[in-house]
């Protein structure tokens, strides 16, 4: 099977831009989540999807929101881009229902945003 | 959420036996334990997972004591490749989202020639 894409890998925007990250599961994975990481927070949950919603949420601003699609694709869009949200963008996905390893994620290579 | 607490680094040298403790206090009845490794500019990537005393695989040894407080992931004879960040995750078995496992800042490992 293919494994997690995420699409773009490199990133350049400038503050108070958008910006749209787009992540593509392993087939069959009805489960996305996302994840930011940067060296000083580490790796910080933004949000899972499941069947097109929203399952859980981290605690981030309303500016990051995300939104998935029913072939399970999914995409998370941050808004008014700060410099702070420079980082390493993941996306991970899971299947449902589990087959022995429980909650076991596969990790896309990620996004790295910059702002500059 | 069961919180986990685990070295901010590490050193070893090649072919040495590497182990990583986490501690995790308030584990609740229905938590397992996962690790996962991240190699630099990586996703993390899932190493073993366990409920109590030991488990193996081609990779790693997971031991769990019984009070299951704390656990320790053993990496027999590393290899300059097992530089990564390692990190340890307890959870619910049953229900819930990814959302509840937390990551955290992880293990730095650095494996010396």
């Amino acid at each position: 099977k293919a494994g997690v894409t995420q699409t773009p890998r490199y990133l350049i925007k400038t503050r108070g831009q958008q910006v749209t990250l787009s992540c593509s599961p392993i087939s069959g994975h009805r489960s996305v989540s996302w994840y930011q990481q940067t060296p000083g927070q580490g790796l910080q949950f933004l949000f899972e999807y499941f069947s097109e919603t929203q399952r859980n949420k981290g605690n981030f601003p309303g500016r990051f929101s995300g939104r998935q699609f029913s072939n399970s694709r999914s995409e998370m869009n941050v808004s008014t881009l700060e410099l702070g949200d420079s980082a390493l963008y993941l996306c991970a996905s899971s299947s449902r229902p589990r087959t022995g390893i429980y909650n076991e994620q596969f990790f896309g290579p990620g996004t790295r945003l910059t702002v500059l | 959420l069961a919180k986990t607490t685990q070295p901010i680094s590490m050193d070893s040298y090649e072919g040495q036996e590497v182990n990583i403790t986490c501690s995790h206090n308030n584990i609740a009845t229905n938590d397992y334990i996962t690790w996962y490794q991240q190699f630099p500019s990586q996703g993390p990537r899932f190493i073993i997972q366990g409920y109590k005393t030991k488990v193996t695989n081609e990779v790693a040894s997971l031991f769990i004591p019984a009070d299951r407080k704390s656990s320790t992931l053993s990496l027999p004879r590393v290899s300059l490749s097992d530089t990564a960040v390692y990190y340890c995750l307890v959870g619910p078995m049953y229900g819930g989202s990814q959302g509840n496992l937390i990551f955290g800042k992880g293990t730095k490992l650095s494996v010396k020639p």
